[in-house]
């Protein structure tokens, strides 16, 4: 299995612009996951998804972040404008339901978009 | 709330000393706790999961064990490949990945040659 796919790796943005991160979700799972990452904070979930459904978006920090995932092998988080405290990494995970003991299902995480926003 | 704390924040080592990091949690009613690893660069690549106090799980030079409060990652001989940022997480709800899905702040692991 490929893993967890985003795009891009990498984007340097001037402030006020449009971005726009992609994520394709390994195979089978029906859970998504948007996280960001800072040396300050860690790492926050920003909003999930089940079934291609947003099911709890209360860590999106505001009205300028978007996310949409129009089935399920594509999603995107749009930020728009950006700002430079959106300067971060940004992670899309997937997991695959079925919770009993000893299940083992973890989240599984891509390589992140390191957003830097000037 | 549920809270996860990592200690410590950064720890290094020589190769072959052997430590341990400590992940404490406060949570309602804990149904899995989660060890993963990440390296500059990565995401998160998940290395153990835990379900309940006493048990234990090893992969190679590592071993996670569980406490009603905590979960330590034991290092035994550490190597330079073994540097890196480990993180825990903790889910509190059966069927919920989300919100209850909490990760502590890392230890950040460096081990000398």
């Amino acid at each position: 299995d490929a893993g967890v796919i985003q795009s891009p790796r990498h984007e340097v943005t001037e402030m006020g612009q449009e971005v726009t991160l992609r994520c394709k979700p390994i195979s089978g799972h029906d859970y998504l996951f948007w996280y960001r990452q800072t040396m300050m904070r860690g790492l926050e979930l920003l909003i999930y998804f089940n079934n291609n459904v947003p099911i709890d978006d209360s860590g999106m920090p505001e009205d300028r972040f978007s996310a949409k995932m129009p089935n399920a092998s594509f999603s995107t988080l749009k930020i728009q404008p950006s700002e430079p405290r959106d300067s971060a990494v940004y992670f899309c995970a997937s997991t695959a339901a079925g919770v009993t003991p000893g299940s083992g299902n973890t989240i599984y995480f891509g390589e992140g978009s390191w957003l830097t926003v000037v | 709330e549920d809270q996860v704390t990592q200690s410590p924040e950064a720890l290094r080592l020589q190769e072959g000393e052997s430590s341990s990091l400590n992940c404490s949690y406060t949570v309602s009613g804990l149904r899995g706790l989660f060890w993963y690893r990440q390296d500059p660069g990565k995401g998160p690549e998940f290395l153990f999961t835990l379900y309940s106090a006493g048990e234990e799980k090893e992969k190679e030079r590592l071993k996670a064990t569980l406490t009603k409060k905590e979960s330590f990652l034991h290092i035994t001989a550490p190597k330079p490949e073994d540097s890196a940022t480990y993180l825990c997480a903790v889910r509190t709800v059966p069927d919920n990945y989300g919100q209850n899905f909490v990760f502590g702040p890392g230890t950040r692991l460096s081990v000398l040659p």
